[in-house]
């Protein structure tokens, strides 16, 4: 039972560009969305998220946008850095229960 | 203030045998979730504790088990351990009541021969 889905294994981007990725989810009763950046031998780490009342956050370089209708997320980043190589981990929360998605794996080619 | 820190860091065990894993949530935190990566799968939630209670739990058998101590440390214990157990365990803590913001550790790295 797959309640939050990331369809896309892994993208490659060139520095500079924009990436965009992307998350479904299934179950309405989730009101505050998530991302998270993972590093190998590392925790993942809090990005940015949006509450289910907005359909729009940014921050920097980053900007996430929410449609509740499709119930679906994404994740933009502009201007793509190396840096930014890494798992990103959807993730949805309602109540006591936050449920991640499987990651997608982000190249940024310099 | 410290992070979360989780130990050990790395564990091999054989099959059949049981494993438990520590969890020292930053201070103040009174929440701490569990959850199993393996490759493909994401994070898969295992249980979260909240004052010592458990408030909810993921989709995993009985050998799976967890609990939280009165200073928010947490433990969970891994019985009869089968290979496919094999996976990072990581623990996040949260400041709040609710599990919206969290904070991992580096997680625990166990391998089942």
């Amino acid at each position: 039972d797959q309640q939050v889905k990331q369809n896309s294994p892994s993208l490659s981007v060139q520095e500079g560009r924009i990436s965009i990725l992307n998350c479904d989810y299934t179950n309405s009763m989730f009101d505050y969305f998530l991302w998270y950046k993972k590093y190998p031998a590392e925790g993942p780490t809090f990005l940015i998220s949006i509450s289910s009342i907005k359909d729009k956050n940014e921050d920097g370089r980053f900007t996430v946008f929410l449609n509740k209708s499709a119930k679906h997320l994404s994740l933009h980043i502009v201007p793509s850095q190396p840096g930014d190589s890494a798992v990103y981990f959807c993730a949805a929360s309602g109540g006591f229960k936050t449920i991640f998605g499987a990651g997608t794996r982000l190249f940024v080619k310099a | 203030k410290a992070g979360v820190t989780q130990t050990p860091r790395y564990l091999i065990k054989t099959r059949g045998q049981q494993v438990t894993l520590s969890c020292s949530p930053i201070s103040g935190h009174r929440s701490v979730s569990w959850y199993q990566q393996t490759p493909g799968q994401g994070l898969q939630f295992l249980f979260e504790y909240f004052s010592e209670t458990q408030r909810n739990k993921g989709n995993f058998p009985g050998r799976f088990s967890g609990r939280q101590f009165s200073n928010s440390r947490s433990e969970m214990n891994v019985s009869t351990l089968e290979l496919g157990d094999s996976a990072l365990y990581l623990c996040a803590s949260s400041p709040g009541t609710d599990t919206r913001e969290q904070y991992f550790g580096p997680g625990t790295r166990l391998t089942v021969t």
